[in-house]
């Protein structure tokens, strides 16, 4: 079974800076994705980022990236020059590949962006 | 990506009656999944919805308690049946393609009085 950890409840960030959010995961499997997901107040489920485990470099999506460590089971996002809008709960998630679609997420954490 | 679209968006309903949530995807979709999100928690499976046979359903989520049709590739309901205050919840409908990420509906937040 899988398990994804963010340990990290909420943070808080000043608007325009760069803030990282972490998550680890664990698993057996060697082909797997990671993904990011932002939630904000209208509860609607965004995908931020993915990223293939198979790939050494980092996933990057305008001023999110990720620094994905597949040793140490690492996959955190950096967000950098913070906006009001990114305020939302944040949730990593996993899936092993040829699983069709099946998503074990993190617990999440939420993230203030204050102005 | 698919538009999805989940109804009703919320509700407030009385203990022991149920609801239907329906799902709708403007685009056949292999893989159609319900999830719960309980106040201020993460995401959980409830089942997934397979076209033209039974819902596979997870640890703890039951047939009789969270009935689930999917008649096409496109459409899917959840019936959250003889609710309690406990079923209180955010329910998601997700869908997606062999490998590719998710896509969730907009959600349905549930009120049980």
């Amino acid at each position: 079974a899988q398990t994804v950890t963010q340990s990290q409840p909420e943070m808080s960030v000043q608007e325009a800076e760069t803030v990282t959010l972490s998550c680890t995961y664990d698993t057996s499997e060697n082909n797997y994705y990671l993904f990011w997901y932002k939630q904000p107040p209208s509860r609607q489920m965004i995908l931020v980022i993915r990223q293939e485990a198979y790939k050494q470099q980092n996933a990057t999506e305008n001023r999110f990236s990720v620094n994905f460590q597949k040793a140490a089971k690492s996959f955190s996002l950096k967000i950098s020059d913070s906006q009001l809008g990114d305020t939302a709960m944040y949730f990593c998630a996993f899936m092993v590949s040829g699983a069709n679609s099946k998503l074990t997420f993190g617990k999440g954490i939420t993230l203030s962006v204050r102005p | 990506s698919a538009v999805i679209s989940q109804k009703p968006s919320r509700d407030i309903c009385q203990r022991g009656t149920s609801l239907t949530i329906q799902c709708q995807v403007d685009s056949q979709v292999t893989m159609m999944f319900w999830y719960r999100q309980q106040p201020g928690q993460s995401l959980t499976l409830i089942a997934t919805a397979n076209q033209g046979s039974e819902a596979t359903y997870e640890s703890g989520f039951v047939i009789d308690k969270f009935p689930i049709s999917r008649p096409n590739l496109t459409f899917s309901t959840l019936t959250v049946s003889n609710m309690s205050p406990e079923d209180s919840s955010i329910y998601l409908c997700s869908v997606g393609q062999g490998d590719s990420p998710l896509h969730f509906g907009n959600g349905t937040r549930l009120t049980v009085t």
